[in-house]
């Protein structure tokens, strides 16, 4: 079956850079659907990072989309977060999962990954 | 930004009976409604797509309702692996922009 998997730093210091990759096994990310990064601070609700297709089409949420980029790796089958000059804020899961594409019809997320706890601590 | 508004923030609930949660938007999102069931320690899994479509696996006893700005997640018969924090997200863009969450219902037991 389909399943994603987090891998990264686990503490990374303010003003430096998160970097998450996802790895995606039995599916290939090229076959289609979209890929996103989803958010958790500690105790609070989700937020939307950004999603990508194959093709490296990305489309981040506005409110982080100066400090974001998502990139894919087909030969690798996965997927990446890059989120800049973090803060105290940025601390939380860090989650990535998949996301049916506009012929579907529908568009939520279907298949997420475990999550990684990431704390910008100093 | 469209905000997505749950109500209870808290449900209590004893087994074996009905819940009902509800998800309000600040303007209309269509049927572009999910909602997801999130346990402690884990990943959100997505119960129910379209506003009113069961994802795979999903048990008959979730059912969702809505259209517009009023939404509801349903679950009859609770069952003891049932009570957990429900997320909805709205999705009415597309290519993906702004999608956002409602902050959540804690379903616990009464």
């Amino acid at each position: 079956q389909v399943q994603l998997q987090e891998s990264g730093p686990g503490l990374v210091k303010p003003s430096e850079t998160l970097s998450l990759t996802c790895a995606v096994s039995g599916y290939s990310i090229s076959s289609g659907f979209y890929w996103g990064w989803i958010r958790q601070p500690p105790g609070n609700g989700l937020e939307w990072i950004g999603s990508i297709y194959h093709s490296g089409s990305t489309y981040y949420n506005p409110s982080l989309k100066s400090r974001v980029t998502i990139s894919v790796d087909t030969s690798k089958n996965q997927f990446s977060l890059n989120l800049s000059s973090v803060t105290a804020a940025d601390t939380a899961v860090y989650y990535c999962a998949r996301q049916p594409g506009y012929s579907s019809g529908w568009h939520a997320f279907d298949i997420w990954g475990q999550g990684t706890m990431v704390t910008v601590f100093s | 930004e469209i905000v997505m508004t749950q109500s209870p923030a808290t449900l209590s609930v004893s087994p074996g009976e009905g819940a009902t949660l509800s998800c309000r938007a600040s303007q209309s999102v269509s049927s572009n409604l999910a909602w997801y069931q999130q346990k402690p320690g884990q990943a959100p899994r997505l119960l129910i797509y379209g506003a009113s479509t069961r994802a795979t696996g999903i048990p008959a006893r979730f059912s969702g309702s809505g259209s517009g700005t009023e939404f509801t997640l349903t679950i009859s018969s609770l069952q003891s692996e049932d009570f957990a924090v429900y997320y909805c997200q709205q999705y009415n863009n597309w290519p993906p922009s702004m999608y956002t969450f409602g902050q959540g219902t804690k379903l616990e037991i009464k």
